[in-house]
């Protein structure tokens, strides 16, 4: 049980269009989603926090017009990066967590590269 | 802020024993986890303590935690090459409940 999937797991896009990444709990409710961006090497850094029906809030730094989150159902969230531009190629990952949101489950990622 | 410290890398033995260290600074943290995170993929949850408890154990794993010294540990018992991976330590809790602080990541590498 608590499979979390992603899709699609790499993409690439040219600078400047949008692409977007769909999070999905497969096998229960999601109460609340959360996005984390990975660079290289590094630890996982929280982007937004979701819930479903409400606007996703967001880390400092991290813009909101730029990383377009969507929590549409308790089993979907998307994930827009708008205007796709280099610096935004990295891992992103998101998790699903249901009722009091102490265990955290991950999905497998996407490695979006921007050219 | 929340503040959670892990050393990069450690190097065993198969069939040794795993030990990986994690250090965070929130006193009101409830939760601690142990993920695990294979190249290429997402992070795969091994186990979590909840504040109140010093020591869990699941099978080959035990993770220890001393609150006093906000210490938590994570051994792991004859270690397999398939053990090889980076291990992030988290915690949640006090005001930020359900989001996660991440460490750095431990690179554990087992030799044959």
């Amino acid at each position: 049980g608590a499979v979390v999937s992603q899709h699609p797991s790499r993409v690439i896009c040219k600078s400047g269009t949008s692409v977007k990444i769909e999070c999905r709990s497969l096998d229960f409710q999601a109460t609340t989603m959360f996005w984390y961006r990975q660079f290289p090497k590094q630890s996982l850094m929280l982007m937004a926090t979701s819930n479903e029906g409400s606007k996703a809030t967001y880390e400092q730094g991290v813009e909101k017009d730029k990383f377009l989150i969507n929590h549409a159902s308790l089993t979907l969230s998307t994930l827009t990066v708008t205007s796709a531009h280099p610096e935004d190629s990295s891992f992103y990952i998101c998790s699903a967590s249901e009722g009091e949101g102490y265990e955290q489950y991950f999905g497998p990622g996407t490695r979006l590269t921007v050219t | 802020g929340e503040d959670v410290e892990q050393s990069l890398f450690l190097s065993v033995r198969e069939g040794d024993s795993s030990v990986i260290n994690c250090t965070y600074t929130d006193s009101s943290s409830t939760y601690l986890y142990w993920y695990k995170q294979e190249p290429g993929a997402g992070l795969q949850l091994l186990t979590y303590i909840f504040s109140n408890m010093d020591m869990k154990q699941d099978q080959r794993l035990t993770v220890l935690l001393n609150k006093k010294d906000k210490h938590l540990s994570l051994r792991i018992a004859d270690t397999q090459t398939g053990d090889s991976a980076i291990y992030f330590c988290a915690e949640t809790g006090g005001t930020s409940y359900g989001k996660l602080t991440f460490g750095q990541g431990t690179i554990l590498t087992v030799h044959p």
